[in-house]
């Protein structure tokens, strides 16, 4: 079955560090997404991307945040400039056209020192 | 804008029991609704969800959910709860007519089932 895949599962850096998240979508789907999850507090909507762009941001994805789909596989999440409070799981997910549900990848754990 | 509720942060119930999971929902247009289930240490994962079809939607692991336009309501149940049912519950909710849009989440309601 196919599924999200995201690297690392999990990440130590210290404060100020940047920091690139990975994440392989399913392969025949369109429309990415990178949400986080604090320690404990709901999963938040960071990001969309559709058609090489971005489509819907929230307003946690400041300047210190970039997307990219670098190849036809890869999509990625940066953090330029960690801080503590980024400490978090990351959730990449992807949706196909017109299937309603996004697919979760199993996550990677952020922890800034 | 649309947002998700979900009643009870933590629910308890005995093994066997029934489970009732409370979402209530505020979209103004007709909203696609699901529920993910999140065990320890893993990422989300799709109970079920409703798209405009039929009402009452059955999901995963036993689990179904009723769709109720007059009640803003779309409450996750299971007649009878088994000890591995223990994880996180996440309702979300998302604008049904674009399907660029986000998926907003509830903030969660932890199951713990007792022997």
């Amino acid at each position: 079955e196919p599924e999200v895949t995201q690297t690392p599962s999990h990440q130590v850096t210290q404060m100020g560090q940047e920091v690139i998240l990975r994440c392989v979508p399913i392969s025949n789907h369109l429309y990415f997404y990178w949400y986080r999850q604090i320690l404990g507090q709901k999963v938040e909507f960071l990001v969309s991307f559709y058609n090489n762009e971005i489509s819907e941001k929230s307003e946690i994805f400041d300047d210190q945040f970039s997307v990219e789909r670098p190849d036809g596989s890869n999509f990625t999440l940066k953090i330029r400039s960690t801080k503590l409070e980024d400490s978090a799981m990351y959730f990449c997910a992807s949706s196909g056209q017109g299937a309603g549900e996004l697919f979760f990848g199993e996550g990677s754990r952020l922890t800034v020192l | 804008a649309q947002s998700v509720t979900q009643l009870g942060s933590h629910v308890s119930v005995s093994e066997g029991a029934l489970v009732l999971l409370r979402c209530n929902y505020s979209s103004s247009v007709p909203p696609y609704l699901f529920w993910y289930v999140q065990y320890p240490n893993q990422g989300l994962q799709l109970l079920l969800k409703y798209t405009s079809a039929a009402t009452l939607v059955k999901g995963i692991n036993g689990f179904e959910a009723e769709f109720k336009k007059s009640e803003t309501s779309f409450h996750l149940t299971k007649p009878s709860a088994h000890m591995s049912d223990a994880a996180e519950y996440f309702c979300a909710v998302r604008h049904g007519s674009s399907n660029t849009g986000k998926l907003i989440f509830g903030q969660g309601t932890t199951l713990q089932v007792k022997p």
